[in-house]
């Protein structure tokens, strides 16, 4: 009963290609959240979705489009990969959008782009 | 914009030893703030979470103050041991997302 699960968690794909990494949380939460972390290991919000609602789009490449289907799952697809998107992607939630209740993160998806 | 520094970058420190872990933040209008544990190859796994009423938290061996006009939180590991070695991050949710700070890299040697 894992609380925010993401599936792949490894992928490793070649330049150019289209890739998705699907979350889902079962906590009931109404926000969740894709995470970045790249290779010096800083982590960078990339998105978030409130009850299915983007709220947050922070300087990435439109190559990269989040989808929340409905607000348990939200998923992130990546157009034309490029070498430099390696690093490893976090799907996060919150029970609300403030996040003052706390964080989950889920175990990561390690991309590899060659 | 929020900006978490974290500071020492790595430390090292025989086991027993009681240590600190400080983390500052440049805006103090914060919701909370938590800290992350990240053991390598791993995902985040939450230690202690201090809302934004709150001054401290306390779990097992570990205490996580917080003073939010000074900017500082600072994470107490009593008793060091192997099993703690990790890095820890300090986040804080300013509304919408958390800020990460860059991690403290600890290693507890036996």
């Amino acid at each position: 009963d894992t609380a925010v699960s993401q599936t792949p968690k490894y992928l490793v794909t070649q330049m150019g290609n289209d890739k998705s990494i699907k979350c889902e949380q079962n906590l009931g939460h109404d926000t969740m959240y894709w995470y970045k972390q790249d290779s010096k290991k800083f982590l960078k919000i990339m998105f978030s979705y409130n009850n299915k609602e983007l709220i947050i789009n922070e300087t990435v490449p439109n190559r990269f489009s989040p989808k929340s289907p409905d607000k348990a799952h939200l998923n992130l697809h990546i157009n034309s990969l490029e070498l430099g998107d390696s690093a490893v992607y976090f799907c996060a939630s919150s029970q609300e959008a403030t996040g003052y209740y706390g964080y989950t993160f889920g175990s990561g998806t390690r991309l590899t782009v060659v | 914009k929020q900006e978490v520094t974290q500071i020492p970058a790595a430390l090292s420190v025989p086991e027993g030893e009681n240590l600190v872990l400080n983390c500052s933040f440049t805006d103090s209008a914060i919701y909370n703030l938590q800290w992350f544990r990240q053991d390598p190859g791993k995902g985040l796994t939450s230690l202690l979470l201090i809302q934004s009423s709150q001054r401290e938290q306390t779990s097992g061996r570990l205490n996580a103050s917080l003073d939010k006009s000074s900017g500082r939180s600072t994470l107490y590991i009593a008793a060091s041991q192997p099993g703690d070695s990790a890095t820890y991050l300090c986040a804080v949710s300013s509304g919408y997302a958390l800020n990460f700070g860059k991690g403290t890299s600890l290693l507890v040697t036996p």
